[in-house]
C-alpha cells in the first residue's frame, strides 16, 4: 500500500514568489492535515481536512496560506507571496477517519522542505 | 491540550532497553497517549498508543500508571536504526486530538 506523499521534497523561491505544495494521502483516508516546522522548531498543526470540508484551520498562520482539497483526493497548499519566515518543512498526514478519534492513527508524508531567500 | 514534557535527549549502546519518561500532569479523562518516531528527512511515524495499563506491539511497550500522569515507552534491544527523535503526544479523543500536538520531542542516540 502507498503511503502518503508529498511533492516536491525541496522548494527553493525567492520571497514574494508563489508556491504550491503538494499532497496525496493514502488512499481511502477521508481525513487530511498540513503541519510545518519552521526554522527547526516544534511541528506546527495548520489544518484539517475531512473530505473536501476543512474542518478545522485555525493553525493556518494567514491568509497568505490557502489550503484546498477539490474532490476530497489529493490537497494543495500555497503560499502567495512566499516571506521568509514561510521557510521550514510542510508535513502531509492523513488518517481513515473512525468514529473514536483517539484511534485514528495519522500517518505522515515526508514533508516538502520550503526555502524562502 | 495536556501539555507533555520529555527529557530532550538520551543516549544509549546497540541491545540496550530504552525508556523514555513522558510527564503530563494535566491529562484529562478522555486523553490518549500516542507516540511518534521521526527520522532526519523523513515525516512523524505512529508507534505506540494507549490509555492505561500497558499496551505492547512488535516494536514497543508503553506503560501508564494509574494516576496517568506520566507514561514510559519502553523501546527493547535498541539497534542504531532506533536512533531518532520520539514524541509523546496527549490528546482528547473527541476533539483537539486529532490536531496532534508535538512538543519538542526526546532525541534518543545509538551507540555501537
Amino acid at each position: 500500500e502507498a503511503g502518503v506523499t508529498q511533492f516536491p521534497s525541496h522548494s527553493v523561491i525567492e520571497k514574494g514568489q508563489t508556491v504550491t505544495l503538494r499532497c496525496d494521502p493514502i488512499s481511502g483516508h477521508d481525513n487530511l492535515y498540513w503541519y510545518r516546522r519552521v526554522m527547526g522548531k516544534e511541528i506546527k498543526f495548520l489544518l484539517h481536512f475531512v473530505k473536501e470540508s476543512k474542518q478545522d484551520e485555525s493553525g493556518m498562520p494567514n491568509n497568505r496560506f490557502l489550503a484546498e482539497r477539490t474532490g476530497g483526493t489529493y490537497s494543495t497548499l500555497k503560499v502567495q507571496p512566499a516571506e521568509l519566515e514561510d521557510s521550514g518543512v510542510y508535513f502531509c498526514a492523513s488518517s481513515q477517519g473512525r468514529t473514536l478519534a483517539a484511534t485514528d492513527t495519522q500517518y505522515f508524508g515526508p514533508g516538502t522542505r520550503l526555502t524562502v531567500l | 491540550l495536556a501539555k507533555t514534557t520529555q527529557p530532550i535527549s538520551m543516549d544509549s549502546y546497540e541491545g540496550q532497553e530504552v525508556n523514555i519518561t513522558c510527564s503530563h500532569n494535566n491529562i484529562a479523562t478522555n486523553d490518549y497517549i500516542t507516540w511518534y518516531q521521526q527520522f532526519p528527512s523523513q515525516g512523524p511515524r505512529f508507534i505506540i498508543q494507549g490509555y492505561k495499563t500497558k499496551v505492547t506491539n512488535e516494536v514497543a511497550s508503553l506503560f501508564i500508571p494509574a494516576d496517568r500522569k506520566s507514561s514510559t515507552l519502553s523501546l527493547p534491544r535498541v539497534s542504531l536504526s532506533d536512533t531518532a527523535v520520539y514524541y509523546c503526544l496527549v490528546g482528547d479523543t473527541n476533539t483537539g486530538f486529532q490536531k496532534l500536538v508535538f512538543g519538542t520531542g526526546t532525541r534518543l542516540l545509538v551507540s555501537p
